[in-house]
């Protein structure tokens, strides 16, 4: 059974840009997708992108312009850069596995980590 | 981007009720439907796959349903461990689009 757990700063400063690594556990990583979702307080899931073991990505257009992914699979972790932050990327990011067949699907998550951006 | 519509957003229903959440996509899917449950403090879960296929070890009282643009969740007989919110999920295009949640609670 996969794991996956984020880490990274909890508070970034407006602005700023904000980094998050998630780290693969229990399985391969090469022939996956590897996502991030995030959730403001409260609310609902927004997709982020997505990363194949290649390096190939697929960011959100609402997202695109301050988003950057990467993935080293030889650490078996792969990271989210979001840059020029405002208080409205403070949410808990959660990094997720997606498994892709006919369909896409999130088969397995992390905990999340709540980042806050704040002065 | 494909809109994903849920409703209604939050319901009570007594224990063993069946109770049946709804997600409308802005257009067609065919069946590339998923559904997930997040407890409060935890990671969403999936549920429920392609509209209707049960994932691994999620209790049979769980059923998924519709085609197209119209899709049911439906719990059977509600348990007082399925108080959680339900997101529906659709794979069809990129980028990948959620519902805005069902919250249900035990009344």
């Amino acid at each position: 059974q996969v794991q996956l757990h984020e880490s990274g700063p909890r508070q970034v400063k407006p602005s700023e840009t904000l980094s998050l690594t998630c780290t693969v556990s229990g399985g391969s990583m090469s022939s996956y997708y590897w996502s991030w979702i995030r959730q403001p307080a409260g609310k609902g899931l927004e997709w982020i992108g997505r990363i194949y073991g290649s390096g190939s990505t697929y960011y959100n257009p609402s997202l695109k312009s301050r988003v950057t992914m990467s993935i080293d699979t030889s650490k078996n972790q792969f990271s989210l850069n979001v840059s020029s932050v405002t208080a409205a990327d403070t949410a808990i990011y959660y990094c997720a596995r997606l498994y892709s067949s006919s369909w896409f699907i999130f088969d397995s998550w992390g905990r999340g980590t709540l980042v806050t951006v704040s002065s | 981007d494909i809109q994903m519509t849920q409703s209604p957003s939050s319901l009570s229903a007594s224990v063993g009720d069946r109770v049946t959440i709804t997600c409308q996509a802005s257009q067609d899917i065919t069946t590339f439907l998923n559904w997930y449950q997040q407890k409060p403090g935890k990671a969403p879960k999936l549920l429920i796959y392609d509209a209707s296929d049960l994932e691994t070890g999620v209790p049979s009282r769980f059923s998924g349903s519709g085609s197209g643009t119209d899709f049911s969740l439906t719990i059977s007989s509600l348990q007082p461990e399925d108080i959680a919110t339900y997101y529906c999920q659709q794979s069809d295009n990129l980028p990948l689009t959620f519902g805005g949640g069902t919250k249900v609670d035990i009344k």
